[in-house]
């Protein structure tokens, strides 16, 4: 079964400070990996995009890496801002069987305090 | 060029009641996925429609259907209410031509609150 994991599951940081969050992923063989950042009540925003032989991304103050090997990604945050406070989400798409149906993790609850 | 559209942005009905969601998909789009999403939770995948069909669907009861319209935008239509069908129901718009999903986009989603 195809599953996305990410840790930790919530984060409180303060304004300025880095952070970075992980992704676990068993999906193979995938097509591409996404970060995506949801605010309350919101649908969610892609961040980046990474096919299985891209390394990293960025955009802005979002960095995200892919480790194929280990089935890892993590994505960092760069001199947090308070609007960064959201959840943040790995979803893989696989490249098999016909089903490009992506795969979400539960997401991570980042908070940036002042 | 706009964006993907949902109605309404909240809404609250009865335990037994039925609802009807929509959705109309970005500029160029072709297909619509429909997912619920539980309070701290991921979105959960519910069906996906092209060409006016079912194309896949997620582990939901049939309580849950849909229907996509020739101008590629989607209902999704929930019978027998229960209290835990309240969720914030998000809707993606895709082209079946970029299997990858690279141009997959969210609308910002209905707030269905059960009571």
């Amino acid at each position: 079964k195809n599953q996305v994991e990410q840790s930790p599951q919530s984060l409180i940081i303060l304004e300025g400070k880095n952070c970075t969050l992980q992704c676990n992923y068993t999906v193979s063989p995938f097509s591409n990996l996404r970060w995506y950042k949801q605010d309350t009540g919101r649908g969610p925003v892609s961040l980046t995009i990474m096919t299985f032989s891209e390394n990293t991304k960025s955009n802005g103050r979002y960095t995200a890496t892919l480790d194929a090997d280990t089935k890892q990604s993590s994505l960092h945050i760069t001199a947090s801002q308070l609007s960064d406070s959201a959840s943040y989400i790995c979803v893989v798409t696989p490249l098999s069987g016909g089903s490009y149906i992506p795969t979400f993790g539960r997401g991570t609850s980042l908070i940036v305090h002042p | 060029d706009a964006g993907v559209t949902q109605s309404p942005t909240h809404l609250i009905k009865t335990r037994g009641q039925q609802v009807t969601l929509r959705c109309s998909p970005k500029s160029g789009h072709d297909t619509v996925s429909w997912y619920q999403q539980a309070l701290g939770q991921g979105p959960q995948f519910i069906f996906q429609y092209y060409e006016e069909e079912e194309r896949q669907r997620g582990n939901f009861p049939d309580r849950f259907s849909g229907h996509q319209f020739p101008n590629y935008s989607s209902e999704l239509n929930v019978n027998a209410l229960l209290l835990g069908d309240s969720a914030l129901y998000l809707c993606a718009s895709s082209v079946m031509a970029d299997p990858a999903n690279y141009g997959y986009t969210f609308g910002s989603g209905t707030r269905l609150t059960v009571v």
